[in-house]
């Protein structure tokens, strides 16, 4: 099982939609978690962290699943801006010495009129 | 602040040729990274820094090597190019581990 999974999508969805991801990780020792947008031929940017009590940005929300080992990222009032692909980013923390945060393969969303 | 910045934005290199690919942030972090991005692959991990002087292998460290002299810069070497290293690359930085990570514009790089 990879660490790390996405439905890569993509999600279509018109503007005004609420549409949701979730990205699942196997390591119950990860300490931090975020989500990252990537619009075509760009580098990624931050989205947003994820914290163990939920956080929210605007028609933006994260939450994390400890228990059941996931995150989510929930966008409402979907924008043609927010055509892009999210990556959600799990941080093992050390292991033996190493730290190696692991990306997911991201999820295309595709909003349309 | 210019954040993380990268040179080259495009690079195409002969099989066996060796170049250095720049990384520098400005803004006093500790860690800094590299990653390769391959489509279907996601990002993958090549080599990472916690420090100057620090250096450790990530997930796909063969055939690259960095050095971190200073807290600002963090170049990538690529050692004898190969097709295979076809990919683009982009640095990233973080206060420190843990952290949210900045990411350089990438550089485009084709291994003929």
């Amino acid at each position: 099982r990879k660490e790390v999974e996405q439905d890569p999508g993509p999600f279509n969805v018109p503007e005004g939609a609420t549409v949701a991801f979730n990205c699942t990780y196997s390591n119950s020792a990860s300490q931090s978690f975020f989500w990252y947008r990537q619009d075509c031929r760009k580098e990624p940017k931050l989205l947003m962290s994820v914290y163990s009590s939920g956080n929210e940005d605007g028609r933006f929300t994260a939450q994390l699943n400890r228990a059941s080992q996931y995150i989510s990222l929930l966008i409402r009032d979907s924008k043609l801006s927010d055509s892009a692909t999210y990556l959600c980013v799990v941080n093992p923390g050390p292991s033996g010495g190493s730290y190696i945060p692991t990306f997911g393969r991201g999820t295309s969303l595709i909003v349309h009129p | 602040n210019a954040g993380v910045t990268q040179t080259p934005k495009f690079q195409v290199l002969k099989t066996g040729q060796s170049m250095t690919l720049q990384c520098a942030q400005d803004m006093n972090h500790e860690y800094m990274s590299w990653y390769r991005q391959d489509p279907g692959m996601g990002l993958r991990l090549i080599h990472y820094s916690v420090g100057a002087g620090i250096t450790d292998q990530g997930e796909v460290p063969n055939g690259y090597n960095v050095s971190r002299s200073t807290t600002e810069d963090f170049p990538l070497r690529l050692l004898s190019a190969a097709p295979s290293q076809t990919s683009v690359y982009f640095c990233a930085s973080s206060r420190r581990r843990n952290n949210e990570q900045f990411f350089g514009p990438g550089t485009r790089l084709t291994v003929l």
